[in-house]
Order: C-alpha cells, then structure tokens, then sequence
C-alpha cells in the first residue's frame, strides 16, 4: 500500500459524459501527478500540481482539466468523454520534484 | 533523441542469473530520471530517482546507474528470482518544462 488512495477504482460511463476522478496523496507529500495508460499506448504523463498550484503539464487534453485543493487531494475532471478516453488514470504523489512518486491503485475508466 | 527508449522490449532470463536492460533519454535539459518496477494488475512501484551524472543507487539486488552526458542509465538486476517477474520502466524529467516522458518498458520473464 502506496499511501496513495484514489477513488472510484472503476467508472463506466457514456460518450459525452463528464467524470471526476479524485486522489489523495500521502500524507506529506505536496505534489499530485496524473498519468494515463490506455491500451495502445505506454504510461502518458498529464498533469502535475504543486501545493496547489499547476506545476508542469504534459499530453492533456483540452476537455480534462485537474485542480489540487487546499488540503492536497487533487480531482481530474474530464468532459465530453469519448471512446478513446477509455483507460486506466493513476494518481502520484511526492514531496516535491526530484523525489520518488508513490502511486495509487488507479480509476479504471470505459466510455461506450 | 527527444524519446526515451528502452531496450530490450522483453527479456527471458534464468532463475539465478544476472541481467540488466539500457534507459535512453533526452540529455538536454535533464533534470532527473526515474526506474519503476510494475507487475501485472499492480500500480508502478518507485525503483529509484537519479539526478546526477554517474549516480549509482542499489536496493537490495537491483541497482542502477546514470550517465547524463551521453543520456542512458542502466539497471542491473542480480541473481534474479521469480519476484522480478515484471514491467520495469524509466522515466526521464526534462528541466526546461518539466514533461516526464515514460519508456514504453523492458518485460523481464524469470524462468524457473
């Protein structure tokens, strides 16, 4: 067990639809990743928050957007779903940049 | 190269045997590179961070070394036994917009 906690662990939902994905890091550590892992392709970096603010940003696209909250946790939202959007969403945490990032179950996500 | 690469792509190695794979990234703007460990129907598993050029950093019978000038670390398993039976994968930080960019991976089969 990561420390990591990351709810819910599967989501099925309908094209155009919008979900929240919720993680909530390690006690202590300040820094919330976003990762994707579809089927054809490897583990794709999304988003990272730092103390609540956005950090760096990597393959996201415009309908996802996260924020990270006052006492941490970090909700990814995302919104006109499509088919493709079908993957499983892993949440990290870490004391900072530069650290060891702990991982959470992951969200297993299906649009159909 | 502007991807990170890793090779090889899967490895079958005998129980008691030692083995390592290779870690190619971008050497420009480097800032830290990250091995995990993922087994099946798990999340990824923190294995080190390097940021250093000629780190070398060892846990248990892994370890692992980092040469950031020329852009590749490599990650040396000793002795191998069943546990290892898994997904390693790299990830190398950039400094300049702080993407982290994921190898698609080195499956390593331990056979008995």
């Amino acid at each position: 067990d990561s420390g990591v906690t990351q709810t819910p662990k599967h989501l099925i939902t309908a094209t155009g639809q919008r979900v929240t994905l919720r993680c909530s890091p390690r006690s202590g550590d300040l820094s919330v990743y976003w990762y994707q892992q579809s089927l054809d392709q490897g583990l794709q970096f999304l988003i990272q928050y730092y103390n609540g603010e956005e950090r760096a940003k990597g393959n996201i696209l415009e309908r996802f957007s996260a924020q990270q909250f006052p006492d941490l946790h970090s909700e990814l939202n995302l919104s006109s779903l499509e088919l493709g959007d079908s993957a499983l969403y892993f949440c990290a945490s870490s004391v900072g940049k530069g650290y060891e990032q702990y991982f959470g179950p992951g969200t297993r996500l299906t649009v159909t | 190269i502007l991807n990170v690469e890793q090779s090889p792509q899967s490895l079958h190695v005998q129980e008691g045997d030692s083995t390592n794979f290779t870690c190619s990234f971008p050497s420009s703007n480097f800032y830290a590179l990250h091995w995990y460990r993922w087994e099946t129907a798990k999340s990824p598993e923190a294995l080190f961070v390097m940021t250093l050029n000629g780190d070398e950093k060892k846990k248990g019978r892994i370890s692992a070394t980092l040469n950031t000038k020329e852009g590749y670390s490599y990650l040396y398993i000793k002795g191998s036994q069943p546990e290892d039976s898994a997904t390693y994968l790299c990830a190398s930080r950039r400094d300049r917009d702080d993407k982290i960019i994921f190898g698609k991976g080195t499956r390593l089969h331990i056979l008995p």
